[in-house]
C-alpha cells in the first residue's frame, strides 16, 4: 500500500539556518504530494503541493520538488525564522477516487532566536 | 476562507459512555469529510471517509459500530465514540474537502478534539 516516511524529529535550528526535512514515499501509480504544517494549537494547513514529477511546490520561502526517480519530496527553506516553529507533515494522495491522504509521522521543528 | 471547526476542542468522559464530536465547514460546502486519529508523537491515521447523504467508508481495522459517523448536511459531520474505553483516548481530527465551489479540491483541517476516557 501507499506510505510516507519522513525524517524523525525533533529538529532544532538557529534562526537563519538552512532547513531540510527529508520525505520519501511508496505508492502505486503517480500520487500528488503535499507538505502540511501544524502550528501550536491550530489545525493542519497546506504549505505546498506538487501534482506531477519534477513539479516544484513553493510557499512562504519553503520549497519541495517531486522527484519520481528517488520517490522523494524533501522540504527546504534557505533561512528559517522563529515563526516557522511547528510540526511538518509530508503526505501523498491518490489522484483518483476519494483522494485519501496518507501522512508521514511528522517532524517537530523548533527555531531558536 | 475555507475554515473548518470542531467541537468540543477537548472532552473527558467516563469509561462506558458515548461522546459526540462535531466537524463543521464554516464557509464552504463539503460532500466529503474525513476523520483521522492521531496518537501522541505519531502521524494522522485515516479512520473513515464521510460522505454526505450516504454511509461512511471505514478504513480496515476501524470498528464501524464503535465509531459512528453521520454526515447529514453539506456542512456538518459527526463522529460518535460509543462505549468509550481508555484506549480510545486520542486526538481526533477532521478535514473537509471543498469540491463544490470550484476551488482546487484540497482538504481543509479542523483544529482537532482531544478525547480522554477515564
Amino acid at each position: 500500500g501507499n506510505s510516507v516516511t519522513q525524517m524523525e524529529g525533533p529538529v532544532t535550528l538557529s534562526e537563519e539556518a538552512f532547513l531540510t526535512i527529508n520525505c520519501t514515499y511508496t505508492a502505486t501509480g503517480y500520487p500528488s504530494l503535499f507538505w502540511y504544517v501544524q502550528y501550536p494549537g491550530e489545525g493542519l494547513q497546506l504549505l505546498l503541493k506538487a501534482t506531477k514529477a519534477d513539479d516544484k511546490g513553493s510557499n512562504k520561502g519553503f520549497e519541495a520538488t517531486y522527484r519520481k526517480e528517488t520517490t522523494s519530496f524533501h522540504l527546504e527553506k534557505g533561512s528559517v525564522q522563529v515563526s516557522d516553529s511547528a510540526v511538518y507533515f509530508c503526505a501523498l494522495s491518490e489522484i483518483q477516487g476519494a483522494q485519501k491522504l496518507v501522512f508521514g509521522q511528522g517532524t517537530r521543528l523548533t527555531i531558536n532566536p | 476562507g475555507a475554515v473548518v471547526s470542531q467541537h468540543p476542542s477537548w472532552v473527558i468522559c467516563k469509561s462506558g459512555t458515548s461522546v459526540k464530536i462535531e466537524c463543521r465547514s464554516l464557509d464552504f460546502q463539503a460532500t466529503t469529510m474525513f476523520w483521522y486519529r492521531q496518537f501522541p508523537k505519531q502521524s494522522l491515521m485515516l479512520m473513515a471517509t464521510s460522505n454526505e447523504g450516504s454511509k461512511a467508508t471505514y478504513e480496515q481495522g476501524v470498528e464501524k459500530d464503535k465509531f459512528l459517523i453521520n454526515h447529514a448536511s453539506l456542512t456538518l459531520s459527526t463522529l460518535t465514540v460509543t462505549s468509550a474505553h481508555p484506549e480510545d483516548s486520542s486526538f481526533y481530527i477532521c478535514s473537509a474537502r471543498d469540491d463544490i465551489s470550484g476551488r482546487a479540491p484540497e482538504q481543509y483541517f479542523g483544529p482537532g478534539t482531544r478525547l480522554t476516557v477515564t
